[in-house]
C-alpha cells in the first residue's frame, strides 16, 4: 500500500512570496489532515478535511493560509504572502473511515527568508 | 499551561538500555493515546495506539496510560541504535479526530 505522498520536499522562498503544498493521501483514506511543525515543537493541526469538506480549521490562518481538497482526494495547502515564522515542516496525514490511526507523510520544509 | 508536556531531551542510553519516555496531559477528555516515531527529516511513524487506561505490549515497547494521574509512558527494552529517533506523544478526545501533540522528546542510544 502505498504511504501518504507530499511534494514538494523542499521549497525556500522570500518573505511576501507565496507558496503551495501538494498531499495525495492514502488511497481510499476520507479524512485528511494538514499539521504544522515548527522546529523543536510537535506537529499542529492546521485544517482537516472529511471527504472535501471542512471539518476544523480553527487554527488555520485564514489572512494567509488557504486549503482546498477537491474531489475528496488530493489536497493544497498554499500561503499567501509568507512570513518568516512560516517557516517550518508542513504535514499532512491521512485516516480511514471510522479509525483513529493517522498515516503521516514525509513533509515539505518551508523557509522563508 | 500546554495541554500536552514532555520532556524535550535529548536522552543518551547506551545500547540495550530501557528507555522510559513520558507525557503529562491536562485535558481529562483525552481518550486515545498514540506514540509516534520520527526520524530525522521524516514524518511520524505510529508506534503504539492505546484506547483509554491500560498496558500495551508490541515487541521490545509496551504503552501504559494511567487516567488518573494524566500520564502516559513508553518503555523501549533492549534500546538499539536504530531506536535514536524524536518520540512524540499524541492524544485525542473521542470528538474531535485530530491529535494534540506533545513536543517530542529527542532519544540517543550509543552503540
Amino acid at each position: 500500500e502505498a504511504g501518504v505522498a507530499q511534494s514538494p520536499r523542499y521549497k525556500i522562498i522570500e518573505k511576501r512570496q507565496s507558496v503551495a503544498f501538494w498531499c495525495n493521501p492514502i488511497s481510499g483514506h476520507a479524512t485528511l489532515y494538514w499539521y504544522q511543525q515548527i522546529l523543536g515543537q510537535g506537529p499542529k493541526l492546521l485544517i482537516q478535511f472529511q471527504n472535501n469538506g471542512v471539518v476544523d480549521d480553527s487554527q488555520l490562518p485564514k489572512d494567509r493560509f488557504s486549503a482546498e481538497r477537491l474531489k475528496g482526494v488530493d489536497s493544497t495547502l498554499k500561503i499567501q504572502p509568507a512570513k518568516l515564522e512560516d517557516s517550518a515542516v508542513y504535514l499532512c496525514a491521512s485516516s480511514p473511515e471510522l479509525q483513529e490511526t493517522q498515516y503521516f507523510g514525509p513533509g515539505t520544509r518551508l523557509l522563508v527568508l | 499551561q500546554k495541554e500536552v508536556e514532555q520532556d524535550p531531551g535529548p536522552l543518551s542510553v547506551p545500547e540495550g538500555a530501557i528507555v522510559s519516555l513520558n507525557c503529562t496531559y491536562s485535558n481529562s477528555a483525552f481518550q486515545y493515546f498514540m506514540w509516534y516515531r520520527q526520524y530525522s527529516r521524516k514524518g511520524p511513524e505510529l508506534l503504539m495506539y492505546t484506547y483509554s487506561s491500560g498496558n500495551k505490549e508490541d515487541g521490545r515497547f509496551t504503552a501504559q496510560v494511567d487516567k488518573s494521574s494524566k500520564y502516559i509512558s513508553l518503555f523501549i527494552r533492549d534500546s538499539q541504535p536504530s531506536d535514536s529517533a524524536t518520540y512524540l506523544c499524541a492524544m485525542k478526545n473521542t470528538g474531535r479526530r485530530a491529535l494534540t501533540f506533545g513536543s517530542g522528546t529527542r532519544l540517543q542510544v550509543q552503540p
